[in-house]
C-alpha cells in the first residue's frame, strides 16, 4: 500500500525554525495537507493544497514542495506549537492516506 | 457555526455490533464529503473512507473495505460508521471530518468517538 514517510520526531528551541518533511511518490501530482494534533484533541488543518494557510492559522506556519517531498515549516516556534503533525495526500487511485506523524518537541 | 458532533464513547464486547454517528450542522450537509479516520491508542491517523451524503456515493480505503460500513442519512444530517462484529483490534478513537469541496482538505473535524472492545 502507498505510504507517506515522515520523521518520527523533530526538536527545536523556542524561536527557532522547525521543518517537518513528508515524502511520497505521488506528491508531485497530488496536493498535500498538514494537520496539527495536540494531546486529547481532534486534528486541526494548518496547511492545504501544499502551501495555503486556512484562516485563523498563524503566519508562522507555511508549506512548500519540491519533487517527491513536501515540507511544513514553522518559523519562530512557540511552546504552543508542540504537537503531532501529520501530512495527508492521495495515492494514484485517489485513495487518501496519512503520513505516520511527526512529534514536534519544543525544548 | 459549522460543526460535526459525534456520538459518545462506547464499550463493547468482541462479536457485538456497533453504529456510531456524526451529525453535521451549520452548512449544506449534502454537498460535502464526510470522511472517517481511525486513531488506535498511541498511534497515527488512518483514513478509512468517505461518503457523499447527497447521493451516498461511498469510497473505502482498501485496508477497511469489508471491515466497516459507512452510511449517511441526509434527512437528519448524520453520517454513520458501523461494524457487524467487533474485534479487540477495533479499539480506537474514531473521527469524522468534512472534506472541503474545493480545497479537498478535511477542514472541520468532530470531537471523536472512543470505541473500546474488551471481553
Amino acid at each position: 500500500s502507498y505510504e507517506l514517510t515522515q520523521p518520527p520526531s523533530v526538536s527545536v528551541s523556542p524561536g527557532q525554525t522547525a521543518r517537518i518533511t513528508c515524502s511520497g511518490d505521488t506528491l508531485p501530482k497530488q496536493y498535500a495537507y498538514w494537520y496539527q494534533q495536540k494531546p486529547g484533541q481532534a486534528p486541526v488543518l494548518v496547511i492545504y493544497q501544499d502551501n495555503e494557510r486556512p484562516s485563523g492559522i498563524p503566519e508562522r506556519f507555511s508549506g512548500s514542495t519540491s519533487g517527491t517531498t513536501v515540507t511544513l515549516t514553522i518559523s519562530g516556534v512557540q511552546a504552543e506549537d508542540e504537537a503531532d503533525y501529520y501530512c495527508q495526500s492521495a495515492d494514484s487511485s485517489g485513495t487518501r492516506v496519512f503520513g505516520g506523524g511527526t512529534r514536534l518537541t519544543v525544548l | 457555526e459549522v460543526q460535526l458532533v459525534q456520538s459518545g464513547a462506547e464499550v463493547k464486547k468482541p462479536g457485538e455490533s456497533l453504529k456510531i454517528s456524526c451529525k453535521g450542522s451549520g452548512y449544506s450537509f449534502t454537498t460535502y464529503w464526510i470522511g472517517w479516520v481511525r486513531q488506535m491508542p498511541g498511534r497515527g491517523l488512518e483514513w478509512m473512507g468517505v461518503i457523499y451524503p447527497g447521493d451516498s456515493d461511498t469510497r473505502y480505503s482498501p485496508s477497511f473495505q469489508g471491515q466497516v460500513t459507512i452510511s449517511a442519512d441526509k434527512s437528519i444530517t448524520t453520517a454513520h460508521l458501523q461494524w457487524g462484529s467487533l474485534k479487540a483490534s477495533d479499539t480506537a478513537m474514531y473521527y469524522c471530518a468534512r472534506r472541503h469541496t474545493t480545497s479537498g482538505a478535511f477542514d472541520i473535524w468532530g470531537q471523536g468517538t472512543m470505541v473500546t472492545v474488551s471481553s
